[in-house]
């Protein structure tokens, strides 16, 4: 079965500084995966996805991802943290052969203080 | 990307009511899911929305309680029914294209 997890519930970061959220999944054969963003009060917004190819995938936002296989990990980085980023993340993962539905980790509250 | 509308976005729902959320999705979409997102929670898949059949639910779901519709491509209806408390969520509608998804804003639903 595919599952995908968000170790960390919260993460802080000082505006300016560089952020990483943290996704690992466990899959069978080549995943399909992705990272969405949550404001309040609002639906789900897409920032990037790996489906195949480079494994450095650039995103909505100054967003960018790196899948590494041998790790399991698809962890959404940014350079320098805006106060505007703080929202909930929701890393995702799909396997080529499902029904094209997600399964979703738990998601991280991202918290950039100013 | 593709568009999602969905509606109502919130509501205030009696116990014993039901409601009926709708979601409409652009020609981009070929596959629609309905999802909830309990308080404080990640989201979890309630059903496949079938084009013209019953939807597909996944376990812990049902249709008596989770009716879907899905009359034509680009739309889709899910209802509430018989509602508690415990309904009180967020629930999303997705569509999906041939790699990602994408989400209406979600119909915020309080039981009282």
């Amino acid at each position: 079965a595919q599952s995908v997890a968000q170790p960390e519930d919260q993460v802080n970061v000082a505006e300016g500084n560089p952020l990483t959220v943290k996704c690992t999944y466990s899959v069978s054969g080549n995943p399909y995966l992705f990272w969405y963003v949550q404001y309040p009060n609002r639906g789900l917004q897409f920032l990037l996805k790996y489906i195949t190819g480079d494994n450095l995938v650039k995103g909505s936002y100054g967003f960018e991802a790196e899948f590494n296989k041998s790790q399991t990990s698809f962890h959404l980085k940014k350079p320098s943290a805006l106060v505007s980023d703080s929202a909930l993340y929701f890393c995702a993962v799909r396997y080529p052969g499902s029904a094209r539905q997600l399964t979703f980790g738990s998601g991280t509250q991202l918290t950039v203080l100013p | 990307s593709a568009v999602i509308s969905q509606k109502p976005s919130r509501d205030i729902c009696q116990r014993g009511t039901s409601l009926t959320i709708q979601c409409q999705v652009d020609s981009q979409v070929t596959m629609m899911f309905w999802y909830r997102q309990q308080p404080g929670q990640s989201l979890t898949l309630i059903a496949t929305a079938n084009q013209g059949s019953e939807a597909t639910y996944e376990s812990g779901f049902v249709i008596d309680k989770f009716p879907i519709s899905r009359p034509n491509l680009t739309f889709s209806t899910l209802t509430v029914s018989n509602m508690s408390p415990e309904d009180s969520s967020i629930y999303l509608c997705s569509g999906s294209g041939r790699t990602e998804a994408f989400f209406g804003q979600g119909t915020r639903l309080t039981v009282v």
